[in-house]
């Protein structure tokens, strides 16, 4: 089975320029969530969705960033206008059911987009 | 609000030797769960182990074990025997309210 898809792998983008980053979820898998992962702070949760739904957004940094998720095969993450600052590793993952005690629900992550905002 | 600590920022290991990455999570939650994930230079994240709250015994899967302390609030990964191809970042991961929380990581190198 294909794991999660992310696309590009690689970006590179001048500051002002809209970035837009593609991911596909395991098949069945009913929460979607959008990381970022840098030097200095880590790996951070943006914003997570449950059936295509945004439950939780508050680790977006700012307006510039919004994320979507039209269907349960399908959502993006974008940015616009990009600036130097959002340049980091933006990794997507899905599970079954959200990480919680009890019982095995995973996250499972994508290969990640590395982005580079000049 | 929750937090993950992992003390080692790097550590080395004999080829063939057992190793002990640290972790320790401070949740107010009765119910969640713990998390190990390798992050090869490669760059991607893999899910190791998991360990529920109330699971009563220490997880397994293959070379990978969790030392779950649970008044300690620790959750360890311990490695058996070591291969060049474990030498990655190690995240420990606490999840309650459906979000992971992540520590730091640990970068550990096998020595052959």
């Amino acid at each position: 089975d294909a794991g999660v898809i992310q696309s590009p792998r690689h970006e590179v983008t001048e500051m002002g320029q809209e970035v837009t980053l593609r991911c596909k979820p395991i098949s069945g898998h009913d929460y979607l969530f959008w990381y970022r992962q840098t030097m200095m702070r880590g790996l951070e949760l943006l914003i997570y969705f449950n059936n295509n739904v945004p439950i939780d957004d508050s680790g977006m940094p700012e307006d510039r960033f919004s994320a979507k998720m039209p269907n349960a095969s399908f959502s993006t993450l974008k940015i616009q206008p990009s600036e130097p600052r959002d340049s980091a590793v933006y990794f997507c993952a899905s599970s079954l059911d959200p990480p919680t005690g009890g019982g095995l629900e995973t996250q499972y992550f994508g290969p990640g987009t590395r982005l580079l905002v000049l | 609000a929750q937090k993950i600590t992992q003390t080692q920022p790097g550590m080395f290991v004999q080829e063939k030797e057992a190793v002990t990455l640290d972790c320790t999570y401070d949740t107010s939650d009765q119910s969640y769960g713990l998390f190990w994930y390798k992050q090869p230079s490669s760059g991607e994240m893999i899910f190791l182990i998991y360990q529920g709250s109330y699971d009563e015994q220490n997880a397994t899967e293959g070379r990978y074990s969790l030392n779950f302390q649970k008044a300690r609030k620790s959750a360890n990964l311990v490695i058996s025997a070591s291969q060049l191809g474990d030498s990655a970042m190690y995240f420990c991961a606490e999840d309650s309210s459906y979000k992971l929380i992540f520590g730091s990581g640990t970068r550990l190198l096998v020595r052959p």
